[in-house]
């Protein structure tokens, strides 16, 4: 049975600052992905990841996968406030047919000035 | 923003009345996913849909059914609704040439009295 992990649940951070927000899951996944959610909002897709190896950055973030490890990562570079969210990670289930997803219960992350 | 509506938006009904939420979208694709969200536990599948009429149960199903009988609209009904069931519900769709990158809708607040 897949189980994703994410580390810390919470987050505060100072403006500036660099982070790094962990996810292990537990069995083979083909596929990663990221997402940000503002309070009282829905889910925005940040980033997919499909291979061993893989990097993707927009802007300040920047996601990696480790397929070997089964980690992904998310790291933030020179924290802004605009960048506190609530991020969630994700792993394809079911051999990634279907497109069955399992998040992570996510990570609240606050930049403070 | 891919076209996906939900409704109602937000919901307030009584102990053992049925509810049906809708999801809609405007993009054609083939799976459709309904999630809920609850403090501390991410997002938890219901149900899913791989098709028209075809439809599969997800991690926490027990007390929902599914529809879909168009492409576009994917049904989630609470048969007997208990205090249990309020959550925000997310609807989400995905399409396998995109790497079933899921994309969400505006999610439903159900409040069960």
């Amino acid at each position: 049975e897949l189980k994703v992990e994410q580390n810390p649940l919470f987050l505060s951070m100072q403006e500036g600052k660099n982070y790094t927000i962990y996810c292990n899951y537990s069995t083979t996944s083909d596929r990663l992905y990221w997402y940000r959610q503002d309070p009282g909002k829905s889910l925005e897709s940040l980033f997919v990841l499909l291979s061993n190896g893989a990097v993707k950055q927009e802007g300040r973030l920047m996601a990696s996968l480790d397929t070997k490890a089964r980690l992904s990562t998310l790291h933030i570079t020179a924290a802004v406030h605009d960048l506190s969210a609530t991020y969630f990670c994700a792993a394809s289930n079911y051999g990634g047919s279907q497109g069955n997803l399992i998040f992570g219960k996510g990570t609240k992350l606050s930049v403070k000035p | 923003d891919a076209g996906i509506t939900q409704s109602p938006r937000h919901k307030v009904t009584e102990t053992g009345t049925p509810v049906t939420l809708r999801c809609h979208q405007t993009e054609n694709h083939r799976y459709m996913y309904w999630y809920r969200q609850d403090p501390g536990h991410g997002l938890r599948l219901i149900h899913y849909s791989y098709g028209v009429k075809d439809t599969d149960k997800g991690e926490v199903s027990d007390g929902y059914s599914v529809s879909r009988s168009k492409t576009e609209d994917f049904l989630l009904t609470l048969e007997s609704a208990t205090s249990s069931q309020t959550s925000v519900y997310f609807c989400a769709i995905s399409e396998s040439t995109e790497h079933y990158e899921q994309y969400f809708g505006p999610g439903t607040r159900l409040t069960v009295t």
